[in-house]
């Protein structure tokens, strides 16, 4: 099955600054990669997401970039505020009807005043 | 629109004692999923229902089963209930036009 590994697990910037977080994934079957940013004692919740038809999407501060040779995702976070700390969480799936998520085990960002 | 609703929010139980996790949605969504969430370990999929009527395994099914009763509802059971199984539940579901999983707000379970 498919394997997700995210690094690194906690990341600590100063407000202002930029946050990148790396996932790689090992089916070469999947297509659809979301980020979830998780808020402590809240439900995860979409921020992002890629398919593997585009190399790359932003949304305002946000942006993945995915390059499928080497079976790997990333997420970029400019202009840190504090209100982006949080568990931010990758997933990867093969798409389709059921489209189950394998998710990375999470980066707590910490963003310091 | 509720979207995902979950009850209960906390429960305890004792080991060996069975419960069942409620999940509803009013979003018309076809397919539903329960996740665990232990930390460290990101959230592992339990079981799916891609469609009413239909139930698969996902990564971690020992100890679980499920139901889909209808369209709108995905209960997971716990028959005889483990520490092992002290976790944050979260059921998710989605539309059969979009890869997005709208997830409900949990159920934080403790067994003793």
């Amino acid at each position: 099955g498919e394997n997700v590994e995210q690094h690194p697990s906690t990341l600590s910037v100063q407000e202002g600054d930029s946050a990148v977080i790396k996932c790689t994934y090992s089916d070469s079957a999947s297509n659809y990669f979301p980020w979830y940013k998780q808020e402590l004692g809240k439900r995860p919740q979409l921020i992002i997401d890629i398919r593997s038809n585009v190399g790359e999407k932003k949304d305002q501060r946000i942006a993945v970039t995915l390059n499928k040779t080497a079976k790997h995702f990333s997420l970029h976070i400019t202009e840190t505020q504090p209100e982006d700390s949080a568990v931010y969480f990758c997933a990867a799936s093969r798409g389709g009807t059921a489209s189950k998520l394998t998710f990375g085990t999470g980066t707590r960002l910490q963003v310091t005043l | 629109n509720a979207g995902v609703t979950q009850t209960p929010k906390f429960q305890v139980l004792k080991t060996g004692q069975s419960m069942t996790l409620q999940c509803a949605q009013d979003m018309n969504h076809n397919s539903m999923y329960w996740y665990r969430q232990d930390p460290g370990m990101g959230l592992r999929l339990i079981y799916y229902s891609a469609s009413e009527g239909t139930t698969d395994k996902g990564e971690v099914p020992n100890g679980y089963n499920v139901s889909r009763l209808n369209k709108r509802e995905f209960s997971l059971r716990l028959e005889s209930a483990a520490p092992s199984q002290t976790s944050v539940y979260f059921c998710a579901s989605k539309p059969n036009d979009s890869y997005e999983q709208y997830f409900g707000p949990g159920t934080r379970l403790t067994v003793t």
